[in-house]
This record gives C-alpha cells, structure tokens and sequence, in this order.
C-alpha cells in the first residue's frame, strides 16, 4: 500500500498525559499537512511542512502542541497535558505537483479520546 | 473558522437517484476541491475545480463553480449504496512555498437507500 499511513489508529488516554502520533506521507510526497476534525465538523488545518520546515501554523495549535518532520519523511504531532477538548480525529496529508492544482491525500486518521 | 457551507447538511435518497449538494466559501481561492468521507475513515479526493473552470466531470460527478456567486455545486448521478458518505467541500489558499492550506465546510450526509 503506497498510501499515506497514520499509526495508532485509535489512541485512549487520561487527561495529563502525552501523546505522539506519527504519519507517513506518499514517499515522495515533499509536502506534509496536519488537520483536526471534530465530530460532525470538517477538518481543520494546524500545520504544513516543505520536507523537514514547518511553513505556517495555525492558531489552533497551541503550545502544548508540536510537529516534527526531522528527516523529511515521516511526521509526528505530539500533544503534552491532553485535555478532553483534545479529543478528535488527527489527520494527515501529503501532497505535489503543481501549485494551483495540488491534491492532498489523506491518510485513515488518528481517533484520540481523553477521558 | 470554516469557510465553505455545504447545503444541506443531511440528504436522504433512493438508489439510482441524482444527489446534488451546494457548497459556499467566503474569500478568494485558487480551487475548490470536494472530498469523501466514509464513517469514522480518512478523507478520499474527489474532483479539483480550478477557480477558472466552471464545470468539470469525473465518472458519475459533475462540479460547478461560480466564483461570482462564490458557490459550487456536486452533482452525483445514479446514486449507489456504496456512495453513502459524508461530502465536504475545501477551498485551496496558497500559502507558503507552494502548500495549499484547505478550509472544510461542515459536509454533506449522503445515505443512499437500497
């Protein structure tokens, strides 16, 4: 499967606790994007990578959250002190080609619940 | 904040019929893409519509987008029960080098009865 991998797919955890997701993009995917869905919402966007820069941030992510795409490849998001307004889905995309027509690919998503 | 708004939000129909659901963004954009997404799965790409187009095909979908009125529609023809979904719609802004950054609208529930 040369899609884009996200791992783990489910994630339960007590409120306090860290949490690191990882996704791994379409091999040669350059471009990397995080999203976070709500239930019965779309996604939103939280960050964007160029190989291993992180380019623009939104303000949905706070500063208990980080992003890492140190090689270039893969990514993780991690997310420190969870609250139960972290619960959601963690999604991950990659794209190329051109600017004005660009697809992203979606991967299966991380489902996090904090109890 | 969500840019696009789908119409409706829930839609309700027999196999074999039409489903067409309308989507409404704010601001400019350099496309405007819709996605699918099966329960509790990853989002699939659908169709891309340049903000230059004004209709496009693929398969059983048909697209249009009227930047004028900054509205799009999805038209999915002869309706499967493999089509139940969620749709949404996302308009694509350039940001930096080269990344499009996509604004979901809340999506549309498609259910297909057999």
């Amino acid at each position: 499967d040369t899609g884009v991998s996200q791992n783990p797919r489910h994630k339960i955890t007590k409120r306090g606790q860290n949490v690191t997701f990882r996704c791994d993009p379409i091999s040669e995917h350059n471009r990397l994007y995080w999203y976070r869905q709500t239930l019965g919402q779309g996604p939103e966007f939280l960050t964007y990578f160029q190989n291993e820069a992180q380019l623009e941030k939104s303000r949905l992510l706070s500063d208990r959250f980080s992003a890492e795409r140190p090689k270039g490849s893969f990514s993780t998001l991690e997310i420190q002190r969870t609250e139960q307004g972290d619960s959601a889905m963690y999604l991950c995309a990659s794209s190329a080609g051109g600017i004005f027509q660009e697809t992203q690919y979606f991967g299966p998503g991380t489902r996090l619940l904090v109890l | 904040s969500q840019q696009g708004e789908e119409d409706p939000q829930a839609l309700s129909i027999q196999e074999g019929e039409n489903a067409t659901m309308n989507c409404s963004y704010k601001t400019s954009i350099n496309n405007l893409q819709w996605y699918r997404q099966n329960s509790g799965r990853g989002l699939v790409h659908l169709i891309l519509i340049r903000s230059n187009e004004r209709e496009k095909h693929s398969g059983r979908l048909r697209v249009t987008l009227d930047t004028s009125k900054k509205s799009s529609s999805l038209l999915i023809t002869a309706s499967r029960a493999a089509d139940t979904a969620s749709y949404f719609c996302a308009t694509a802004k350039v940001i930096k080098a080269a990344g499009n950054k996509l604004t979901f609208g809340g999506g549309t529930r498609v259910l297909v009865k057999p």
